[in-house]
Formats: C-alpha cells, sequence, structure tokens
C-alpha cells in the first residue's frame, strides 16, 4: 500500500528567506505525486504534480518540486518565500490503479515571520 | 468554469440527527471521493464511486454513507453524527490522473 511521509511538522521561516518541505513516500511502482496547500479554514489547492518526464516540476505560486526516484522523495521548494505563503501543505501520492486514489502525508505547518 | 461544488459551507447539526453533505461537478469525472480531514490533520479518504460502484475503505464507520444518483452529485451522509465527527468534509473528483479536482468543502460542527 502506498504511504506518505512528512518529517517536519512545524517549520517557521523569515520573508525572503527559501524553503524547503520534504516528502517520502512508499509505493511499489512509479507514484503520481502532488504537493497541495491548505489556508486555514480553506479547501486544498493543488500547487503542483508530477505523473512523468521531467523530474523538476514547476507550480503555481512560484513553488517547484524535485522528484528523486533513488531516494523515494519529492520535496517542495521556493527561493523566497512570501508571508502569504504561510499555511499548511500537503503532499499526496497517488495509485495508478483503475481509478486513482490519493493519499495524504500528514502535512507541514508553515510560519513565515515578517 | 467546470468545478467542484460543496454545499453547504458550514453545517450544524445535533448530537445524533442525521445529516447530507452534498458535492456536485460540472467535470463529468467518473470518480468521485469523500475525504474526512479533522483539525490539523491530513483528509482520510472515507469512500469512492468509482461510476456506479460504490468502494468503502475498511476503517471507514458504518455511521457513513454515500449516494450517488448520477454522474453529477455525489451525497454524503452521516446516520447518527457524533461529537468526534466534527470535521471538514472535502469532495474531489477525478478522470484518469490528470483530473483530479478538490471541492472547498464543507465544515461540519456537531452540537
Amino acid at each position: 500500500a502506498q504511504s506518505v511521509t512528512q518529517p517536519d511538522i512545524h517549520i517557521t521561516v523569515s520573508e525572503g528567506a527559501s524553503l524547503e518541505l520534504r516528502c517520502n513516500y512508499s509505493y511499489g511502482a512509479t507514484p503520481y505525486l502532488f504537493w497541495y496547500v491548505q489556508s486555514p479554514g480553506q479547501g486544498l489547492q493543488l500547487l503542483l504534480k508530477y505523473f512523468s518526464g521531467d523530474t523538476l516540476v514547476q507550480g503555481i505560486k512560484g513553488f517547484e518540486a524535485e522528484f528523486k526516484r533513488s531516494q523515494s522523495s519529492f520535496n517542495l521548494r521556493k527561493p523566497s518565500v512570501h508571508w502569504s505563503d504561510a499555511a499548511e501543505y500537503f503532499c499526496a501520492v497517488g495509485a495508478k490503479t483503475s481509478y486513482d486514489k490519493v493519499i495524504f502525508g500528514p502535512g507541514t505547518s508553515l510560519s513565515v515571520i515578517p | 468554469d467546470a468545478m467542484v461544488i460543496q454545499n453547504p459551507r458550514y453545517q450544524v447539526t445535533q448530537f445524533g440527527k442525521p445529516v447530507t453533505l452534498s458535492c456536485s461537478q460540472t467535470l463529468n469525472h467518473n470518480v468521485m471521493y469523500w475525504y474526512q480531514q479533522k483539525s490539523s490533520q491530513a483528509p482520510k479518504l472515507l469512500f469512492h464511486y468509482y461510476d456506479k460502484d460504490f468502494n468503502n475503505e475498511a476503517d471507514t464507520p458504518d455511521n457513513f454513507q454515500s449516494r450517488r444518483p448520477n454522474t453529477s452529485f455525489c451525497f454524503l451522509d452521516i446516520r447518527s453524527p457524533g461529537l468526534g465527527d466534527a470535521a471538514m468534509y472535502l469532495c474531489a473528483t477525478s478522470k484518469g490522473a490528470y483530473g483530479y479536482t478538490f471541492g472547498s468543502g464543507t465544515r461540519l460542527t456537531v452540537v
């Protein structure tokens, strides 16, 4: 069965600093990988997704993620964080079955210091 | 714009009183999902419909049921809500790998 771990429960960064959120997955084959962001009380917004091809994926709001098969990782990065990036970030893995069941990691809460 | 719509945005129900949450989509996706997200936790898949076929996750309580009368609509029924069922309920749809789309969610409060 697929699973996702996000080692960092909470991260605090200064505005303008770079950011990297870690994600590791477990799945028997090449998975579909996603990063979602959730502001308090809101639904989930897709930042980016990886299915195949180029292992460096560009997303919205200046985010990017890199798929590393050898490390079973899909870390999210942003070169310069803005105060509005403070939110909960979820990494998710999708199973390549007859349908697409997406399983979420526990999430990383990001705080941004002005 | 094609989208996934959840109503209501906020729902308050009494302990033990049946409640229904609704989800509609204009994407014509064949798969619809219901997730439960408790405070400060990740969304947890409850069940999904693949076309008309219902698929329950093994650990979904019997208190939760679902209906999908047609492609566009899917309902989540909680037969006897308890205080522990207070959560955000998220509906999602997909048609193949590229179309996974979430609604804005319904926040359920049980009083």
